[in-house]
């Protein structure tokens, strides 16, 4: 069964430096998202990325966050200018289209475990 | 934020026995609810989902129901396997966007 796949599955980083998180999402599907979940807490929507633009967006989702689709294949999520609090498992997600009734679900990757000190 | 909200973060149920999770929204806008499930160390993995134009969906030995006027809805796992311990977690979407939101979830333990 094709599933979404995420790399690195942990990554340690300075605060103050710039990571980029990778993403490779079902191939048949259109739609691409990134969620988070910081410890202890829900998980939480950051992005929604359709057709090269970013369709919604959370309040989570700042100026120091940016996704790309850089090839036909890859979606990234880069944090400009890590903090402490961004420390959290960011979950990259794929669906073959968008919401409401009839749609289909969103698939989810393993996640990463991103670590700032 | 407790628009989706799991009351009940753990349950304990014996094997073979029914599981029932059970899952309340506040926001009238949402009308597609999912189930995930998650294991340690994997992201959540779609489990069932309903639209808001029914109130019961099954699969199996999974059943959603949903119960639009309390805004509420359960997930029944019958019978229950040892396989089926992890965190469930409720998700709602509103068809005006794409977002999905997320309840704490529960953590259920079936004992064999």
């Amino acid at each position: 069964e094709p599933e979404v796949t995420q790399t690195p599955s942990h990554q340690v980083t300075q605060m103050g430096q710039e990571v980029i998180l990778r993403c490779v999402p079902i191939s048949n599907h259109l739609y691409f998202y990134w969620y988070r979940q910081i410890l202890g807490q829900k998980v939480e929507f950051l992005v929604s990325f359709y057709n090269n633009e970013i369709s919604e967006k959370s309040e989570i989702f700042d100026d120091q966050f940016s996704v790309e689709r850089p090839d036909g294949s890859n979606f990234t999520l880069k944090i400009r200018s890590t903090k402490l609090e961004d420390s959290a498992m960011y979950f990259c997600a794929s669906s073959r289209d968008s919401g409401g009734i009839g749609n289909q679900p969103q698939h989810f990757g393993d996640g990463t475990r991103l670590s700032i000190l | 934020d407790q628009q989706v909200k799991q009351n009940s973060p753990s349950l304990s149920v014996q094997e073979g026995r029914i599981s029932i999770l059970n899952c309340d929204y506040t926001n009238s806008m949402f009308d597609y609810f999912l189930w995930y499930k998650k294991y340690p160390a994997e992201g959540p993995t779609f489990l069932i989902s309903i639209s808001s134009i029914k109130d019961k969906n099954e699969d199996g030995r999974f059943t959603v129901f949903l119960n639009k006027s309390a805004k509420h809805l359960s997930l029944h796992i019958v019978p229950s396997q040892p396989g089926d311990s992890a965190v469930y977690f409720c998700a709602a979407i509103n068809n005006a966007g794409n977002m999905l939101t997320f309840g704490g979830g529960t953590r259920l333990m079936v004992k064999p």
